[in-house]
Parts: structure tokens; C-alpha cells; sequence
């Protein structure tokens, strides 16, 4: 049973346009989540987290909200850059169990000139 | 430089032969992780440990073990018990075990090809 979704397994954008990925969870235990970017063979680095306490949160050109209600958080790339291209995973850890990560299957972002 | 290092990138092995992944840190984080990718799955946790001489199992470990002797050194060893080994593996570390909240930190991985 996937706990953590990402329903689009990709996404094109255009250059200077907005990308906005999108994950769901099952889980309400889960409160604390995190964005991961992954380009090929290499090891996912840490973009943004968002604890449950909080509905958005802001990095320069990054931002993840979060919907607690609907078990939705969304990242939004504004503007995108051909940089930007990777595969990006949502993650999400309980209160009580926060050694465990549990990650989605990951949206592939192709931004384009 | 700080940073996770997995060694080696590119690894075969016939079936049934055991092997072991490197996996080490020198940000001084008392835990670490492995997770194992497959094509158009997620991360999934096969063992992590939040403090030397101590691990626990996470959704997939069998078929696999792991040893943490040094802070720095968390070794993956694949066994021949494990029924599809071919896969993606990534190592990662976060500084505080206890409060969660920090971030992982991913190795670059290890392509692993049983033929």
C-alpha cells in the first residue's frame, strides 16, 4: 500500500513558466515532509521540508505548500530553469517514527527553452 | 569535504554470490540509512541504525545484513538469499536521529547487477 503518492510520473515545463509537482499521502500520522531532487545516478539532495504545524514554506525560488485536510502538499518552481530538470520525490515521516522516511515514486521535471 | 561516499558505482556478481556495499561518512552523523530503487519506485528503507554497535530493520530487509563497528562506516551486504538484488542503492546519514527533523543526506549510490 503506497502511504505517499505521486500520481504524475512527469512533468514539462517551459523556461520561466511555473512547475508544480504534486504528491498525496494516506497516512495522518505523518508530519513532517520533505522534497528530495534526484538526477541520474546520483544520490537525492534535499530541496525543502515543511513540518505540519505550517501550511507553506518559502526558499527562493521553492516553495511547498501543504494541505493538511486534503493530505496534500504541492512544490512550486517559480521561475523554472533547464537546472531544474531531474526527478523530484516527496517524503514523509510520523511524529513517533521519524527515522523512517517514506518516499514517493518520484515526478520527472523536463523544463525546456 | 564533507560529504557520503559508495563505493563502487558500477557492481556485478554472479547469483548467488554474496556482496558488500561501502558505504562512509565523515559528517559525524550518528545515523545512517539504506534504501534500495527500482525503475518507477520510490526509495524504499532496507536497514538504518542511529548509533554505533546498534541497526534495526526497515520494510525490506530480508535478504540483506549490515554491521555499523565505526560511526562513520554503515557496510551493506547483499546476500544470495536476496531473491532480486538487481537494483539501485543509496546510502544516506542525518545528524540527529533523535529529533528526526534533519534532513538526510543522500551517497551518490551504487548500481548493483547480479547476473
Amino acid at each position: 500500500d503506497q502511504q505517499v503518492k505521486q500520481n504524475s510520473p512527469s512533468l514539462s515545463v517551459q523556461e520561466g513558466r511555473i512547475s508544480i509537482l504534486n504528491c498525496d499521502y494516506t497516512n495522518s500520522m505523518f508530519d513532517y515532509f520533505l522534497w528530495y531532487k534526484k538526477y541520474p545516478a546520483e544520490g537525492p539532495t534535499f530541496l525543502i521540508s515543511i513540518s505540519s504545524i505550517k501550511d507553506k514554506n518559502e526558499d527562493g525560488r521553492f516553495t511547498v505548500f501543504l494541505n493538511k485536510s486534503a493530505k496534500h502538499l504541492s512544490l512550486h518552481i517559480v521561475p523554472s530553469q533547464p537546472g531544474d530538470s531531474a526527478v523530484y520525490f516527496c517524503a514523509a515521516s510520523e511524529r513517533w517514527n521519524t527515522d523512517k522516511l517514506i518516499f514517493g515514486t518520484g515526478t520527472r521535471l523536463q523544463v525546456f527553452p | 569535504d564533507g560529504g557520503i561516499t559508495q563505493s563502487p558505482k558500477y557492481l556485478f556478481r554472479k547469483e548467488g554470490q554474496n556482496v558488500t556495499l561501502s558505504c562512509e561518512q565523515n559528517l559525524n552523523h550518528d545515523a545512517m540509512y539504506w534504501y534500495r530503487q527500482d525503475p518507477g519506485q520510490g526509495l524504499r528503507l532496507i536497514y538504518y541504525s542511529q548509533i554505533v554497535n546498534d541497526f534495526q530493520k526497515g520494510d525490506i530487509a530480508e535478504g540483506y545484513s549490515v554491521s555499523r563497528e565505526k560511526k562513520e562506516s554503515f557496510p551493506l551486504t547483499v546476500t544470495s538469499a536476496q531473491k532480486n538484488p538487481t537494483a539501485f542503492y543509496l546510502c544516506a546519514s542525518s545528524s540527529s536521529a533523535a529529533s528526526g527533523k534533519d534532513e538526510q543526506f543522500f551517497g551518490p549510490g551504487t548500481r548493483l547487477t547480479v547476473l
